[in-house]
């Protein structure tokens, strides 16, 4: 079992809509959770970043994580075109990131 | 804030040859530094970490001998593929955590800040 799951898409979702990205990891003692941005080509970017169980929202994002489940999910709402990419779900067992682990990353594709 | 820079941001070499990546942490000081791989179509994969001063850790399968880390200074780690050959081809980014330097607290948030890749291509 991978440590980080996501599915690896592609994911296509029509322009405007709310995209919904999910991954799930297996160290129950996780502490610090991370959502990463990666265009085509270019070094991921860090957008969202989550410890504590509920939401956060921060703009169009919203980041939601369920340590029960050992679930953590983005919401993309009015997704455009230049949401487009590559997300990378991440996972760290403790708060100061020490180590952070990657899962395999979610296509998405915003059609105009 | 929070700015990683790499260089070179592309490089074409001879088999045989060996290569210096550069990473800068640029308004902060990196006490670990990390070096990830990453091939076409596929996710990251870390190769080592690197805190300053001491000798980096290395991922298993990872050859020590031939990906050398430099770590000399809270802002700058060095990678040195030596020998390259072609399969050694790939996107090679460096990310850092830290603490801000010179007083100012940038607000942000225990992780890894990316630089923006080397892509390495070995004939």
């Amino acid at each position: 079992q991978k440590e980080v799951e996501q599915n690896s898409g592609p994911l296509s979702v029509p322009e405007g809509a709310i995209a919904s990205l999910n991954c799930t990891y297996s160290d129950r003692g996780s502490q610090s959770f991370f959502w990463y941005r990666q265009y085509s080509g270019k070094s991921p970017e860090l957008i969202m970043f989550i410890y504590s169980n509920g939401d956060k929202e921060d703009g169009r994002f919203t980041a939601q994580l369920n340590k029960a489940s050992q679930y953590v999910s983005l919401l993309i709402r009015d997704s455009q075109p230049s949401d487009s990419a590559t997300y990378l779900c991440a996972v760290s067992p403790d708060s100061s990131a020490s180590k952070i682990i990657f899962g395999s990353g979610t296509r998405l594709s915003i059609r105009p | 804030g929070a700015v990683v820079s790499q260089h070179p941001s592309w490089v074409i070499c001879k088999s045989g040859t060996s290569v210096k990546i550069e990473c800068r942490s640029l308004d902060f000081q990196a006490t670990t530094m990390f070096w990830y791989r990453q091939f076409p179509k596929q996710s990251l994969m870390l190769m080592a970490t690197s805190n300053e001063g001491s000798k980096a850790t290395y991922e298993q399968g990872v050859e020590k001998d031939k990906f050398l880390i430099n770590h000399a200074s809270l802002t700058l780690s060095t990678l040195t593929v030596t020998s390259a050959h072609p399969e050694d081809s790939s996107f090679y980014i460096c990310s850092a955590r830290g603490h801000s330097s010179g007083g100012a607290h940038l607000n942000l948030p225990d992780t890894q800040y990316f630089g923006p890749g080397t892509r390495l291509t070995v004939l």
